[in-house]
């Protein structure tokens, strides 16, 4: 049980294609984050959201956009990626920003051909 | 910048006995929380334990406790009478309250329980 569902699990497009992650969480919290795990580096943190607005990017590239429809869920929309864009997505959601820990969803592991 | 150190990037213990994973941090803020993570192969991150920078007392949750010293900066985790089920991937992690609130993680440790 961790309240935070990450669509799909796994997750293979070309580097033409446009995709899209989606995150659920039924946590009733404010918070919401994108962290990218590559192979042998540590979480990278993406993005982050507080009450739908954007409160951070770490200079990721444009070719990732997110999206904060509501407090509940989290997209990733994904264009144009590039092979070293593989890798383990996983959100995160916390009651509030700073507040409390982070509940992880199970990731959406992405492989770009 | 917040750092965090994990100096373990592999770790094998035998089953049943206990296992300590080292974490160390830099910050210059005085409130922060830090918090211990395992990865299974499945990719989920599951919480383990957190320990708040003005907590007097070393932190518990079953079989897993967290050794915190302050003035060197480290939060390792001692995780007692391990298990096969313990094998995976742990991350150590901060945040500091004021100066950022994201939760930043360390490389991690794999610990591998061996029966």
């Amino acid at each position: 049980e961790t309240g935070v569902t990450q669509t799909p699990r796994h997750l293979v497009m070309g580097m033409t294609n446009k995709k899209s992650l989606k995150c659920e969480q039924h946590l009733g919290h404010n918070a919401m984050y994108w962290y990218k795990q590559s192979a042998k580096k540590p979480l990278e943190l993406m993005f982050v959201y507080n009450f739908k607005e954007q409160t951070e990017n770490n200079s990721v590239p444009s070719r990732f956009s997110p999206e904060c429809p509501n407090s509940s869920h989290l997209f990733l929309h994904l264009h144009t990626l590039q092979p070293e864009d593989s890798a383990l997505y996983l959100c995160a959601s916390s009651q509030n920003i700073g507040q409390g820990r982070a509940f992880f969803g199970q990731g959406t592991r992405l492989t770009v051909v | 910048a917040q750092k965090i150190t994990q100096t373990q990037p592999g770790m094998f213990v035998q089953e049943k006995e206990a296992v300590t994973l080292d974490c160390t941090y830099d910050t210059s803020d005085q409130s922060y929380g830090l918090f211990w993570y395992k990865q299974p192969s499945s990719g989920e991150m599951i919480f383990l334990i957190y320990q708040g920078s003005y907590d007097e007392q070393n932190a518990t949750e079953g079989r897993y406790s967290l050794n915190f010293q302050k003035a060197r900066k480290s939060a390792n985790l001692v995780i007692s009478a391990s298990q096969l089920g313990d094998s995976a991937m742990y991350f150590c992690a901060m945040r500091e309250v004021f100066n950022n609130n994201d939760m930043r993680f360390g490389a991690g440790t794999r610990l591998t329980v061996k029966p």
